[in-house]
């Protein structure tokens, strides 16, 4: 079974440039969840989409835009990268309905700002 | 706003013995926590969801505490082995589909 899958693994950009993190599940979930891990900070949350065709903002929503393409597909977009956007970055699905609930993480992405 | 905290100090103890994880919030209680593993270089996977109403939850060897009156939430692994050598996260929802993340507590457990 496939999960949560995240492309891509691995990414160096440099600063100014942008790009986009795709993220698909196929677990029919409802709601998915991009995060991102520093070290000493724990996962934060940047942005959610409750269901299909709404998107909202999570803790650390600047520097980043989101699109949910379909109910599969969650994308991540960084406009113009910052050195302090290099970080891990998860991408989450959840099955629940009004409250969220289990979560089913990717493998992640790693991404270095030059 | 509502906090996650979890020890940040990495947690040494021997093989066979039982582990002790804290996690204390801050707020108003959440009407689930959640405990997840995380492996280096991996994403994190659930392990258990304990609800409000509930004081007490198992698994196998987990077992969940949730007190809301100390604002506080253990996670225990009885008989630990080498191979639960991984980080804990603690997750509280914070209303609606918001989960946040405390930072994780790092557990070596030596043979």
């Amino acid at each position: 079974n496939a999960g949560v899958t995240q492309t891509p693994k691995f990414q160096v950009l440099k600063t100014g440039q942008s790009m986009t993190l795709q993220c698909a599940q196929d677990m029919n979930h409802n709601s998915m969840y991009w995060y991102r891990q520093d070290p000493g900070m724990g996962l934060r949350l940047i942005y959610y989409s409750a269901s299909e065709g709404t998107t909202d903002k999570g803790e650390v929503p600047n520097g980043y835009n989101v699109s949910r393409l379909n109910k599969r597909e969650f994308s991540l977009r960084l406009e113009s990268a910052a050195p302090s956007q290099t970080s891990v970055y998860f991408c989450a699905s959840s099955p629940s309905g009004h409250l969220a609930g289990e979560l089913f993480f990717g493998e992640g992405s790693r991404l270095t700002v030059l | 706003s509502q906090k996650i905290e979890q020890n940040s100090e990495a947690l040494n103890i021997q093989e066979g013995k039982t582990a002790t994880l804290t996690c204390n919030y801050t707020n108003y209680s959440p009407a689930y926590l959640q405990w997840y593993r995380q492996d280096p270089g991996r994403g994190p996977v659930f392990l258990l969801l304990i609800r409000e109403n509930e004081k007490e939850k198992r698994k196998e060897r987990l077992k969940v505490t949730f007190d809301t009156t100390l604002k506080q939430s253990l996670f225990h692994i009885t008989a630990s082995q080498p191979a639960d050598s991984a980080t804990y996260l603690c997750a509280r929802n914070t209303g609606g589909f918001k989960t946040i993340f405390g930072a994780g507590t790092r557990l070596f457990v030596k043979a």
